[in-house]
């Protein structure tokens, strides 16, 4: 059974710095693009960024280009989000999300963790 | 961008009752296209992707169809525990996009 467990979300002042993670099992982590998801409260789903399967390759939304670094360790079965000068508008449940093909980047998402929230607030 | 359009925005049905809901692209995403369902306080479910392709698990009363740019979500029968958030996905081009969302609930 897939499972992705995030961490790491909570409350950060404007122009701090957050980083989440995403513990993965289940499935072979190094055989799928990962990538990140995330909602404000009571608005739509929102893409953030893809890594590819090896890491090589990363994509990002416009908003976060330049503030957000997305990441993977295929040997720790871990994806990450560092998230650099938050914004109130960055405020959101941010979902971890499995690529449904294999060693697809271009992918939909066929599994998610359960969401972490990231409040960013003075 | 390519910006994905789901209409209507909410839709009032009864159990039973069969749904149909559209998503318009604004341009071609071939059959790059993916439906998820989601309920409150929990993720998105992924429900159909390559516009038709049921995903595993999925009951036979969820369908899609459409290629190009309009795409359909029909719920053949609905049950109650389908009365939800639907959102389409397009994964044709960088940035992959949502669209806004269709709500089904219960007339």
């Amino acid at each position: 059974e897939v499972q992705l467990l995030e961490s790491g979300g909570g409350l950060v002042q404007p122009g701090g710095s957050l980083r989440l993670s995403c513990a993965a099992s289940g499935f072979i982590f190094s055989d799928y693009a990962m990538s990140w998801v995330r909602q404000a409260p009571g608005k739509g789903l929102e893409w953030v960024s893809t890594v590819s399967h090896s890491g090589g390759s990363t994509f990002y939304t416009d908003s976060v280009k330049g503030r957000f670094t997305i990441c993977r360790d295929n040997s720790k079965n871990t994806l990450y989000l560092q998230m650099d000068s938050l914004r109130a508008e960055d405020t959101a449940i941010f979902y971890c999300a499995k690529g449904r093909g294999l060693r697809d980047s271009n992918s939909d998402m066929d599994s998610w963790g359960q969401g972490i929230l990231v409040s960013v607030s003075s | 961008e390519i910006v994905l359009t789901q209409s209507p925005a909410t839709l009032s049905l009864s159990p039973g009752e069969r749904a149909t809901l559209s998503c318009r692209a604004s341009q071609s995403v071939s059959s790059y296209l993916a439906w998820y369902q989601q309920k409150p306080g929990q993720a998105p479910r992924l429900l159909i992707y390559d516009a038709s392709n049921r995903a595993t698990g999925i009951p036979v009363r969820f369908s899609g169809s459409g290629s190009g740019t309009d795409f359909t979500l029909t719920i053949s029968s609905l049950e109650p525990e389908d009365f939800a958030l639907y959102y389409c996905q397009q994964r044709s081009n960088w940035p992959l996009t949502f669209g806004g969302g269709t709500k089904v609930e219960i007339k």
